[in-house]
């Protein structure tokens, strides 16, 4: 079964409002990592955490980690009409470079 | 550095053959591992490679294996097609055996007819 768990599935917003998805997984984790993916593409490696980080900062992305609650949460901030996508967390296994995908949360903007 | 190259882009089969999948990984990243994405079960872990040493294996059947060569460039191959292995395969190319960032590239959206 999948580790991760996306919230909310489904997000629409105004362009220049601020994002936020959030992801729940169940066991323990090195890292988590968060990806990018346009309309059945590949998937864009936006940021890794690991589980010593509490927060994260790329750009106009905000990724906080809480391992005692088993959650991160990724910040979109000023969201633009390209940030339109599928966003998915992903753990790892602990035991390489085996990743555990949510199921997604489709960020919709709008112009 | 190129980025992950997965070939081909697109192929359609017809159920009952075989196909392989294609994948080089980043320059100098050793750990490459595939992935199936499907609108029903999502992103779901198929195998890994490190060193040409399969390290982990997903809850696939045996229709699917793969394989890493020596210059770290990756195959899988999935044999006797069936309907339900139409999906976007994935590839992630990752530096290190763990703990580190993984790319991935575009994909190969196989439609088995």
């Amino acid at each position: 079964s999948q580790q991760g768990e996306e919230d909310p599935q489904a997000l629409s917003i105004q362009e220049g409002e601020n994002a936020t998805m959030n992801c729940s997984y169940k066991t323990s984790i090195n890292n988590l990592q968060w990806y990018r993916q346009n309309s059945g593409r590949g998937l864009v490696h936006l940021i890794l955490i690991r589980s010593n980080e509490r927060e994260k900062h790329s750009g106009r992305l905000r990724v906080t980690l809480d391992t005692s609650k088993k959650s991160s949460s990724l910040l979109i901030t000023a969201s633009r009409a390209a940030d339109t996508a599928s966003y998915f967390c992903a753990t790892d296994s602990g035991t390489g470079n085996q990743f555990y995908f949510g199921t997604g949360t489709s960020l919709t903007v709008i112009p | 550095k190129a980025g992950v190259t997965q070939t081909p882009r697109y192929l359609i089969k017809t159920r009952g053959q075989q196909v392989t999948l294609s994948c080089s990984p980043i320059s100098g990243h050793r750990s490459v591992s595939w992935y199936q994405q499907t609108p029903g079960q999502g992103l779901q872990f198929l195998f890994e490679y490190f060193s040409e040493t399969q390290r982990n294996k997903g809850n696939f059947p045996g229709r699917f294996s793969g394989r890493q060569f020596s210059n770290s460039r990756s195959e899988m191959n999935v044999s006797t097609l069936e309907l339900g292995d139409s999906a976007l395969y994935l590839c992630a190319s990752s530096e290190q055996v763990m703990n580190t960032e993984a790319f991935f590239g575009q994909g190969t959206r196989l439609t088995v007819v």
